[in-house]
């Protein structure tokens, strides 16, 4: 199975300061058909996982342009230009370009 | 607006079955594969069960493969996984997702307890 490594675990930020999150594949997730199937989640507390960025660097519908993802084959990072409150709780990535699918563990934005 | 409504968690004994269902609105749902996600007490997200639009493939990761069944029924709009077998480590929130991750339901908790 593909091993999604997410670092740090947590992360510990302040309002306005800008972050980034990495994700490491254990294999390359470029898809034959040419996608990549790595997309971003944020869990806030109590709620349910949310799409924010899917296929690599795709902003979903509704997710504030502060949030954006790069990056191919291996290496893969959320990058969040300027924290605001509602930004906290954990974020996931996960692939869909290997079976089964995967998640990461998890990065817990929390306020410094 | 995409909405998924999760129903038919409870509380079972292990190796007892329990079905699950997703009722979906706001989108054309035989457009969509559409999955089921899970979520331990405390932990992450393990993926459970995907399913074609047309429901004519499965997909399932080892954890599940035998025990879980997803199935639909899209002139009713309707995701099921149907749980067999059950194990006290099935104990988790169970959600209903568009695709892989692109929308989400409210999720339904399952405890496996004696």
């Amino acid at each position: 199975d593909v091993v999604l490594t997410q670092t740090p675990p947590t992360l510990s930020a302040t309002i306005g300061q800008s972050v980034s999150i990495s994700c490491r594949s254990s294999q390359s997730l470029l898809h034959s058909n040419g996608n990549t199937y790595l997309h971003w989640l944020l869990q806030r507390p109590g709620q349910s996982p949310q799409l924010l960025i899917y296929l690599v660097s795709r902003l979903e519908s509704g997710v504030p342009n502060r949030f954006s993802g790069s990056g191919s084959g291996t290496d893969f990072t959320l990058k969040i230009s300027g924290v605001e409150a509602e930004d906290l709780g954990v974020y996931y990535c996960v692939q869909g370009t290997h079976a089964p699918n995967t998640f990461g563990a998890g990065t817990k934005l929390e306020l410094k | 607006e995409v909405q998924l409504v999760e129903t038919g968690g409870g509380l079972v004994q292990p190796g007892r079955s329990l079905k699950l269902s997703c009722v979906a609105s706001g989108f054309t749902f035989n457009n969509y594969w559409m999955s089921w996600t899970r979520q331990a007490p405390g932990k992450g997200l393990e993926w459970v069960a995907s399913i074609t639009n047309s429901g004519g493939s499965t997909y399932y990761p080892d954890s599940v493969k035998g025990r879980f069944t997803i199935s639909r029924d899209n002139a009713q709009n309707t995701l099921y996984l149907q749980m067999n077998s059950l194990r006290s480590e099935d104990t988790a929130t169970y959600y209903c997702t568009r695709d892989l991750a692109q929308n989400w339901g409210q999720g339904v908790m399952v405890t496996v307890s004696s």
